[in-house]
């Protein structure tokens, strides 16, 4: 079946250092979404990737999506402590979302 | 604001019992969604349901099942409940195609 896997699993940046996360799957995707799960709290969608080669930015974060729409990535410039948190990628099958295995992120101040 | 509500933030079942999780959105979502998250494995897909009374098996469907009756509410059943379905239990919704609205979740316990 379709997976999703992301590395690395963990990482730990000083403030100020940048941070990605990468996301690849063993199928084509539709298209990919990006959640951030804060620590004791639930997923919350960030952005959604459709087109191959797209990219995206939000503030500091930049999403990019592969050519091939199998790979994907986020990019954060200068984290601060609020970015902490867990990160995944979704891609999308026909009704249904498969996450990857998410990146934890931990800023040391 | 979508809201997606679970009953209960933390449960504590025994081996054997039978087990009742249950997801309400207001926002007139078709599609629901159950699942599971422990460390290092991320979330994982129980099963889902686009449409009333219509369901769909997941990644990981055994020793679960679900009800969708009614169009805001999905259910999620432990059949016997056992130590290894000790998790954090999400739900969450959307439109078709669109972003999931999850719940705040239900950490679940079964001693």
């Amino acid at each position: 079946g379709q997976q999703v896997m992301q590395i690395p699993q963990y990482q730990h940046v000083q403030e100020g250092e940048d941070f990605t996360t990468y996301c690849n799957s063993s199928t084509t995707l539709s298209n990919i979404q990006w959640y951030k799960q804060r620590p004791g709290g639930h997923p919350v969608f960030l952005i959604q990737l459709v087109k191959s080669g797209e990219v995206k930015k939000q503030k500091r974060l930049t999403f990019q999506f592969g050519e091939a729409k199998k790979n994907s990535s986020l990019h954060i410039t200068a984290t601060q402590t609020t970015d902490v948190g867990t990160y995944f990628c979704a891609g999308r099958g026909t009704y249904k979302y498969i996450f990857g295995t998410g990146t934890r992120l931990k800023v040391l101040a | 604001d979508v809201k997606v509500t679970q009953s209960s933030r933390y449960l504590v079942k025994r081996t054997g019992e039978k087990v009742f999780l249950e997801c309400v959105q207001d926002m007139d979502h078709e599609n629901m969604f159950w699942y599971r998250q422990d460390p290092g494995l991320g979330l994982r897909l129980i099963y889902f349901s686009y449409d009333v009374k219509m369901k769909e098996k997941g990644d990981i469907p055994e020793g679960y099942s679900v009800s969708r009756e009614k169009k805001e509410r999905f259910s999620l059943i432990l059949e016997s409940a056992s130590t290894n379905q000790t998790s954090m239990y999400l739900c969450a919704s959307s439109f078709s195609g669109e972003k999931l609205f999850f719940g705040s979740g239900t950490q679940l316990s079964v001693l």
